[in-house]
């Protein structure tokens, strides 16, 4: 079962910043939060991950909270090419598997 | 760079045929994962390889599926017999090596229909 929690959906107006939520409140201190993004038609696309510290590449940026019970995406600039179904996943522990388990995510809407 | 590239995009046939799902992943990673998609069941994890070796095939759903890798190049998804209930987005991934620190790259999938 996802150990995540995420609204449904969101809408975003074009070149602003997208902030996408994500509640993790049972993550073990082992376990790293990762996003994945879905295109329609496309496969899951990775987009950054993390275990403790916030983390930045050219694609987003990943905040987590010190307590690591939430994180937040943050797509800087929207574009219409971003809208697509966002996964936060809770990556289950390597000697347990390292399972990557897809929960329902966050359809994200650009809007021009 | 090449992606995970997964053939054939599309498959539709009847019930009863075998059908035979190919991934290359890519080249270097020890890893490979296959997936399956459907709107009732979201993404589920199949079987994954390490090195060409099958290590966990616990999410296979029936003795009807059956997964190779013969190198590291190359590995297949068999259904024999196919049931319409395999209707799904069959997705492949790789990984560069095993750990929770190491992102799953996914192909485009193949869109199976069986009539």
């Amino acid at each position: 079962d996802a150990k995540t929690t995420q609204p449904p959906s969101m809408d975003c107006a074009e070149g602003r910043a997208a902030n996408l939520p994500c509640n993790h409140s049972t993550i073990s201190g082992n376990e790293y939060v990762y996003w994945y993004r879905q295109i329609h038609s496309q496969g899951p696309q990775y987009i950054i991950h993390g275990l403790k510290n916030n983390e930045t590449n050219e694609m987003a940026s990943l905040i987590i909270t010190e307590d690591r019970k939430s994180s937040t995406l943050i797509l800087p600039h929207a574009t219409l090419r971003d809208t697509a179904v966002y996964y936060c996943i809770v990556r289950v522990d390597e000697n347990q598997g390292g399972k990557l388990i897809f929960g329902q995510g966050t359809e994200l809407s650009v809007k021009p | 760079d090449a992606g995970v590239i997964q053939s054939p995009r599309h498959e539709v046939t009847e019930m009863g045929q075998e059908v035979t799902l190919r991934c290359k992943p890519i080249s270097g990673h020890d890893y490979l994962f296959w997936y399956r998609q459907t709107m009732m069941r979201g993404l589920e994890l199949l079987i994954y390889f390490n090195n060409n070796v099958p290590i966990d095939d616990s999410g296979m759903p029936e003795d009807r599926f059956s997964a190779k890798m013969p190198n590291a190049s190359f590995s297949t998804l068999k259904i024999q017999p196919s049931e319409p209930r395999d209707s799904a987005v069959y997705f492949c991934a790789s990984s560069l090596r095993w750990g929770s620190n190491q992102p799953q790259h996914f192909g485009d999938g193949t869109r199976l229909s069986i009539l």
